[in-house]
């Protein structure tokens, strides 16, 4: 069974304060891994796909980074704007189609 | 522009009735996936499409039924025999192994 374990579970930054968030997973042969961010009362927004160990995506103040067991996401210098929930999901190559998701890491930015 | 559109936003069910909550995308996207989101949980999947007129369970699927009678559409229907409906449904699409695009939720609350 595909399971995804992400922490802190909240983390609270100063405005400028850089940090990373991180995805613990276990699969039966990754398809993917997957970082959303989603705001309350939001449906999740694509942020990053990663497919194998090494592989490293930059958007903005945002890096994602994929190992064997664990990805990270690294905000550098992060605004106000950052805060919402960040999801990380995987997709592998057996049992049913669909993401299997964490339960996400809450991040707060204050000015 | 493409994506995913849900309806409603807000959905109140009385006690022994079915509701029918609506996804459309125009991604021209193949698979098509309904999840279920509770506060402090993961993402969970409730049903999945690949191809019209075929449709498999996901981890949750007991209490809720849907169909793919076309390609652009995958509508949900929560009937009476789910005991604890009130959550944020989310619908999603993908094509290939790509990021899934997310609509932005239906709530649904049991009165």
């Amino acid at each position: 069974e595909d399971q995804v374990t992400q922490s802190p579970e909240a983390l609270r930054l100063q405005e400028g304060e850089s940090s990373s968030l991180n995805c613990s997973y276990t699969v039966s042969g990754l398809r993917g891994l997957f970082w959303y961010r989603q705001d309350p009362g939001k449906g999740p927004e694509f942020l990053f796909t990663l497919y194998s160990a090494g592989e490293e995506k930059e958007k903005e103040r945002l890096k994602a980074t994929l190992t064997k067991k664990e990805s990270f996401l690294h905000i550098t210098a992060p605004k106000p704007e950052d805060s919402a929930t960040y999801l990380c999901a995987v997709r592998s190559g057996g049992g049913a189609d669909g993401l299997t998701f964490g339960k996400g890491t809450h991040l707060i930015i204050q000015p | 522009d493409g994506g995913i559109t849900q309806s409603p936003k807000y959905l109140f069910r009385k006690e022994g009735q079915n509701v029918t909550l609506s996804c459309e995308q125009n991604l021209n996207h193949d698979a098509m996936y309904w999840y279920r989101q509770d506060p402090g949980q993961g993402l969970r999947l409730i049903y999945y499409s690949q191809i019209v007129n075929d449709f498999q369970k996901g981890d949750i699927a007991e209490g809720y039924s849907v169909s793919r009678e076309k390609k652009e559409s995958f509508p949900l229907t929560v009937t009476s025999a789910q005991k604890n409906p009130t959550a944020f449904y989310l619908c999603a699409s993908t094509k290939g192994d790509y990021g899934y695009t997310f609509g932005s939720g239906t709530r649904l609350t049991v009165v």
